[in-house]
């Protein structure tokens, strides 16, 4: 079964850290790019960062630019999203998601999502 | 930045109805255009890209059209599981991928 599983997120207070995980399986994970969306409670769909397979090409959403920072591990089958910096704004359950093959294309297998809280 | 526009944010239908939603770019982005399917709690679903080509899996009752700047989402025939959020995405010109805003689907 094509799957991906995302972990990592929790209650981080402003100004902290946070790296979220996301685990592939069911797929060549290596012939793909990534990708992470967020969605604010209540809120529409964001899209945050995208990383080629090859992670020779990266691109992120003005909102996260110079505090997050996609990568990816082929190995591994893992994508990563470490979040410095956090605001209160950060807050959103966090996606991770598949381009189709061609490029560029739509998101066509997401992850469950995970929590991230940024809160003192 | 592309800016996504959807209409309407919400509205009702009963099962069975014919329902539209439409979404509007800020300018042309040929047919790189998704259309997803959000169930609350749940992450999105793709079933449509390429402005009109159906995901495998989806149901042929979902259909989609457009080219340009204007698209539709047309379910022929309500069922009780397709109440849920719609958003549509353009692909065309990014960074960023943007989103519309939501087209939220309630029973009648």
């Amino acid at each position: 079964e094509v799957q991906l599983v995302e972990s990592g997120g929790g209650l981080v207070q402003p100004g902290g850290s946070l790296r979220l995980s996301c685990a592939a399986s069911g797929f060549t994970f290596s012939s793909y790019s990534m990708n992470w969306v967020r969605q604010a409670p209540g809120k529409g769909l964001e899209w945050v960062s995208y990383i080629s397979s090859s992670s020779s090409t990266i691109y992120y959403a003005d909102s996260v630019k110079g505090r997050f920072t996609i990568s990816r591990d082929n190995a591994k089958n893992s994508l990563y999203l470490q979040m410095n910096s956090l605001r209160a704004e950060d807050t959103a359950v966090y996606y991770c998601a598949r381009d189709r093959p061609r490029i560029p294309d739509a998101f066509d297998i997401w992850g469950q999502g995970t929590m991230v809280t940024v809160s003192s | 930045a592309i800016r996504m526009t959807q209409s309407p944010s919400s509205f009702s239908a009963s099962t069975g109805d014919r329902v539209t939603i439409t979404c509007r770019a800020s300018q042309g982005i040929s047919s790189y255009l998704a259309w997803y399917q959000q169930k609350p709690g749940k992450a999105p679903k793709l079933l449509i890209y390429a402005a009109s080509t159906l995901q495998s899996g989806v149901p042929s009752r979902f259909s989609g059209s457009g080219s340009g700047t204007d698209f539709t989402l047309t379910i022929s025939c309500l069922q009780s599981e397709d109440f849920a959020t719609y958003y549509c995405q353009q692909y065309y010109s990014y960074p960023p991928y943007t989103f519309g805003q939501g087209t939220k689907l309630e029973i009648k």
